[in-house]
């Protein structure tokens, strides 16, 4: 079946550092891939997406392209900021099923 | 104005007792859901709903059982508590099934803790 996986976390960084979050993916057809983002204390809010093969998502100074060929959607951020200190999921959608399907979540703790 | 909300947000009550938790829409969305966030912060679908209609199913007790009055509500009601359903619960939901960038929005979710 389809399924995310993440690096473990926690990730510690300090402010300014450069951020590279893994994800890979297991997918029938096409998915769509996601990130969300989740603060202390509240919901998950999106991040970015991608719908196709080399797609950039970006938002926020976050980036991440679809990758087909390596099954791949890291996040990256060139400057990390404590603001950013967060948990970070990886999604696939899929469409046959109209699953929305997480990752384990990757945390992310920056320091100043 | 809340997209999605939940109440309550946190949830303390005995093992046995029965609860629900309430969901609302103000999107205009046609599918809502229900997430399980455990204490790993491992997400996992339990229902969705499209128009009313239940769509996944996932492998969930009998003892939770998702109700839709409309398509902006989407109540979660747990009977039997147990102590291994302690956990945050996320209302979600998305404009349309099998849309190519279908993206979720999520409520704030509900902190279920049974003692």
């Amino acid at each position: 079946g389809n399924s995310v996986t993440q690096m473990e976390g926690p990730v510690t960084l300090s402010e300014e550092a450069f951020l590279t979050i893994n994800c890979t993916y297991t997918a029938t057809g096409y998915p769509s891939l996601f990130w969300y983002v989740q603060y202390p204390g509240e919901g998950l809010q999106l991040l970015l997406k991608a719908t196709k093969a080399d797609d950039k998502g970006s938002n926020k100074g976050f980036e991440a392209t679809y990758r087909k060929e390596t099954t791949s959607f890291h996040l990256e951020k060139g400057s990390v900021q404590v603001s950013d200190s967060a948990v970070y999921f990886c999604a696939l959608s899929d469409r046959n099923t109209d699953k929305l399907i997480f990752g384990t979540g990757t945390r992310l703790q920056v320091f100043p | 104005d809340t997209a999605v909300s939940q109440t309550p947000k946190y949830l303390v009550t005995q093992m046995g007792n029965d609860k629900s938790i309430k969901c609302e829409q103000n999107l205009g969305h046609d599918t809502m859901y229900w997430y399980k966030q455990d204490s790993k912060k491992f997400l996992k679908i339990m229902f969705s709903y499209n128009n009313k209609e239940l769509i996944i199913n996932e492998t969930v007790p009998n003892r939770f059982s998702p109700k839709s009055p409309d398509k902006a509500h989407l109540n979660l009601h747990i009977n039997s508590l147990e102590l291994g359903d302690s956990a945050v619960y996320f209302c979600a939901s998305s404009p349309m099934t099998g849309a190519v960038n279908t993206e979720a929005f999520f409520g704030q979710g509900t902190r279920l803790t049974v003692v």
